[in-house]
């Protein structure tokens, strides 16, 4: 089946330092991709919508300039997390849909903020 | 989206059958119903979705109430490995841009 990959899979930073999480859809094309966050013990949160060629779609509440999302080609979104501060730790997940009836994950990538 | 009311846990034993239930009773007429489902520190993955008809697929199966505002997910026989989060998600047809709820955490006893 279609696979979604996440990279890194984890990552320490320092507070203030920019963290970029990478997601590629690795055996077909993904025009849209999705990336959510998820903290401790709570749901998948929405955050934006990366669309290929164009301006990421932010929800509402979420900083744009602060989680900067670049979808350069059908196969590659990234998401990179500016002046990274401790309440941003969190586990971070893309999507993208299929041509079929699923969406495809990543296996996230749990970031710590120091 | 239509809102959804799922248990906040389950139990099981291994190799018994698990019925996991979910209401959703403001689905509108064309919104399909989707189970995933996510293991400690992975993401989501598809387990299976429907419309009116019960489906079956190699991971569960899936009962629609015939008035739609509800379903139940049924694992025939849980394994350790299907240890999860249950979320059901009624949803409109832009798959990938999914609202999770709190889902349903299921524990498998040995």
């Amino acid at each position: 089946g279609a696979v979604v990959s996440q990279h890194p899979s984890w990552v320490i930073c320092k507070s203030g330092t920019s963290v970029k999480i990478e997601c590629r859809s690795l055996d077909f094309q993904a025009t849209t991709m999705f990336w959510y966050r998820q903290f401790p013990k709570q749901s998948l949160m929405l955050m934006a919508t990366s669309n290929e060629g164009s301006k990421a779609t932010y929800e509402q509440g979420v900083e744009k300039d602060k989680f900067l999302i670049n979808h350069a080609s059908l196969t590659l979104s990234t998401l990179t997390v500016t002046s990274a501060h401790p309440e941003d730790s969190s586990f971070y997940i893309c999507s993208a849909p299929s041509t079929g009836s699923e969406a495809f994950f990543g296996q996230g990538t749990r970031l710590t903020v120091v | 989206d239509a809102k959804t009311t799922q248990p906040n846990s389950m139990e099981s034993n291994e190799e018994e059958p698990v019925h996991l239930p979910c209401n959703h009773s403001t689905i509108s007429g064309t919104d399909y119903i989707h189970w995933y489902r996510q293991l400690p520190s992975q993401g989501p993955e598809y387990v299976i979705h429907g419309l009116t008809s019960n489906v079956n697929n190699r991971m569960a199966s899936l009962a629609i109430a015939e008035d739609r505002k509800s379903s139940t997910l049924i694992l025939h026989r849980a394994t350790l490995r299907d240890a999860a989060v249950y979320y059901c998600l009624p949803g409109g047809t832009s798959y990938g841009k999914l609202t999770f709820g709190q889902g349903t955490i299921l524990t498998v006893h040995p």
